[in-house]
């Protein structure tokens, strides 16, 4: 089965940095697409980031551009979330999820997910 | 990229057919998805290239499209359905969510 284990969600201040990591079993990582989406209290999904399988294609939504950076390390089987800069709008249980393995590929969707790690930014 | 617009909440009674759509103005050329999140819970995909079910989701799920609108439907609408469903699709590489609806079954 495909495990998605986030961690170091946490309290940080505004304009602090913080390290989100996503521990991935069950599946050959190496050759999914993995992403990063966040949730903020009460509100709706956003999707935050994409990597490809090999790590070298990142993507990012606007509202983190230039602040969050994507990494992974396939020896290891795991997702980094590099965020900087951070805002009180940044404040969301964070995501991660891998692609699903079916259907045409530029638009398969999120087929698993972990549990999400919180994170909190005062002001 | 363009927005996904989806009705906040949906009410259907146990057995009714449930309609949730998502339009969006490059809905025509691309696929949607749609997730399910019940309250304290990831998101679950249960439709995915605006058709098809991946294994495991019930078939009274089904997903459609007609021109910038795509359309989930769940047809005999049970108490376990109540969740959010939020729709996804692309815009080259950037993934775009709709607003979510909240769907109560009365």
């Amino acid at each position: 089965d495909v495990q998605l284990l986030e961690s170091g969600g946490g309290l940080v201040q505004s304009g602090g940095s913080l390290r989100l990591s996503c521990a991935a079993s069950g599946f050959t990582f190496s050759s999914y697409v993995m992403f990063w989406v966040r949730q903020a209290p009460g509100k709706g999904l956003e999707w935050v980031s994409t990597i490809s399988a090999s790590g070298v294609n990142t993507f990012y939504s606007d509202s983190v551009k230039g602040r969050f950076t994507v990494s992974r390390d396939n020896s290891n089987n795991s997702l980094s979330l590099q965020m900087n800069s951070l805002r009180a709008e940044d404040t969301a249980k964070y995501y991660c999820a891998s692609q699903l393995p079916t259907g045409i590929f530029s638009v398969r969707p999120m087929g698993s997910w972990g549990q999400g790690t919180l994170v909190t930014v005062s002001p | 990229s363009y927005e996904l617009s989806q009705p906040p909440s949906v009410a259907v009674s146990p057995g009714q057919t449930a309609v949730i759509t998502c339009s969006g103005a490059k809905l025509g050329n691309t696929y949607a998805s749609w997730y399910q999140q019940k309250p304290g819970q990831s998101p679950v995909v249960v439709v995915y290239q605006g058709i098809k079910r991946p294994s495991g989701v019930p078939e009274r799920f089904s997903g459609s499209s007609s021109g910038n609108t795509a359309t989930l439907t769940i047809s005999g609408t049970q108490a376990l359905d109540e969740a959010d469903y939020y729709c996804q699709a692309w815009d080259n590489n950037l993934v775009i969510f709709g607003g979510g609806t909240k769907l109560t079954v009365l």
